[in-house]
Parts: structure tokens; C-alpha cells; sequence
């Protein structure tokens, strides 16, 4: 069974806090990665890992980090949440190669309101 | 580089009608293709994919998709539409070369009239 967690799924706090995402799998997956989502529009990655102590940024720039030390772990971090922040953060994690396509498997996501 | 598309922002149905939802890609070779369906507030499932072998691929929620390498589209489609399939959709291309991410297409919004 594919198991991917998100904590927590909703979360509203306040400008200027520090905040961490965490998202964990039970897969053994070496890749990993974190989209930025608002309502109804299109996935942005903001961060991908291809392994333990492996981290890169991805295609759309963000404010948060992210740290991989655990293969299973791939937590995602904002020093100081502004309301530009706001929006829907989907972790995914995505298996070798086998050569049957293997798919990127997704949590249920983390809603983060900033006020 | 690699790119998807997705014609239709948003289409409408009525429940037991057949659905058609477009996917294009750009890319240099048969690339792995995808098809994810969203619920609001939820994660992504993937409905079904294409790798190798036989074009028309057969998914979960009697959906099903076909390869056309000539016309660079795999479009999904269902005979039925039941109410419960209203949800967002997504088209996406992963490359066969691992070291590359996904690309996701933008997104079919898809509303079903009772």
C-alpha cells in the first residue's frame, strides 16, 4: 500500500511565524518533492530531493527550505509566513525506474492560510 | 524541454454523457504519460498511465486514455460520467530519462450537471 502523510492538512497562523510542513512516506522512495498550489490553478514545484542529503529548488522561486536526512522525511520549512505564502503545499514521492513508468504518489496536502 | 497542454480550462458535461479531456505534449521521444485526478482540497490520484506496449491503457473509475505518438496526445475519456467525477484533472509527461522531474499540464476543470 502507497502511503504518503502531510501534517498538518489545514493551518492558519499568523505574519512572521516560522512554520514547518512535514511529509513522510512508507515507500522507500529516493525522490521526493513539494508543489505550491492555489484553489483550482495548475501544480508549481518548488522543491525536489533525489535522495538523502540531496535537495535542489525547483521551477517556481520560494521562500521556504527544505532538508532530507531521512530517506522517509522531507519536511519543508518557512522562517517568516507572510500572506503571499498562502496557498496549497502537495508532497509527492516517486520510486526507481523499473521501466513501467512509475508514478509520483501525493499526500493529501497542506492548506496554509497566513494572515 | 519538455511541455504539456491542455486545451480546455474547464468543460461541462451532464451525468451519463461521454467525456473527452485533451492532453498534448512536446518531447523528443516516447516519454512516460500520465493522468491524475484531483478533488477539491485533496492530493492527486493517479487514474492511469502509459509506458510501453499496447496504446489504449485502461484505468481506475472506468476511465480510459490513448497514446497517439503521431499526434503527441494521450486524451482521457470515459463513456459515462457519473456526478462523483466532477474534480480537476491533469495531464502529465515524465521522461524516461529518471534524472528529470514531471511536467503537469495546467488543468481540466471538470463540472458534471445532474
Amino acid at each position: 500500500e502507497a502511503d504518503i502523510y502531510q501534517t498538518p492538512r489545514y493551518l492558519v497562523i499568523g505574519t512572521g511565524k516560522k512554520i514547518t510542513l512535514e511529509c513522510s512516506q512508507t515507500m522507500g522512495h529516493d525522490k521526493m518533492y513539494w508543489y505550491q498550489q492555489d484553489p483550482g490553478m495548475e501544480l508549481h514545484l518548488i522543491h525536489y530531493s533525489y535522495g538523502v542529503n540531496s535537495t535542489e529548488k525547483g521551477d517556481l522561486s520560494s521562500e521556504s527550505t527544505v532538508s532530507r536526512i531521512r530517506t522517509e522525511h522531507f519536511p519543508l520549512t518557512l522562517e517568516s509566513a507572510r500572506p503571499s505564502h498562502t496557498s496549497q503545499y502537495l508532497c509527492a514521492s516517486r520510486g526507481r525506474d523499473r521501466g513501467i513508468g512509475n508514478e509520483q504518489f501525493f499526500g493529501p496536502g497542506t492548506r496554509l492560510t497566513v494572515l | 524541454a519538455q511541455s504539456v497542454t491542455q486545451p480546455d480550462i474547464h468543460i461541462t458535461v451532464s451525468e451519463g454523457a461521454s467525456l473527452e479531456l485533451r492532453c498534448n505534449y512536446s518531447y523528443g521521444a516516447t516519454p512516460y504519460l500520465f493522468w491524475y485526478v484531483q478533488s477539491p482540497g485533496q492530493g492527486l490520484q493517479l487514474l492511469l498511465k502509459y509506458f510501453s506496449g499496447d496504446t489504449l491503457v485502461q484505468g481506475i473509475k472506468g476511465f480510459e486514455a490513448e497514446f497517439k505518438r503521431s499526434q503527441s496526445s494521450f486524451n482521457l475519456r470515459k463513456p459515462s460520467v457519473h456526478w462523483s467525477d466532477a474534480a480537476e484533472y491533469f495531464c502529465a509527461v515524465g521522461a524516461k530519462n529518471y534524472g528529470q522531474n514531471f511536467v503537469f499540464g495546467p488543468g481540466t476543470r471538470l463540472s458534471v450537471l445532474p
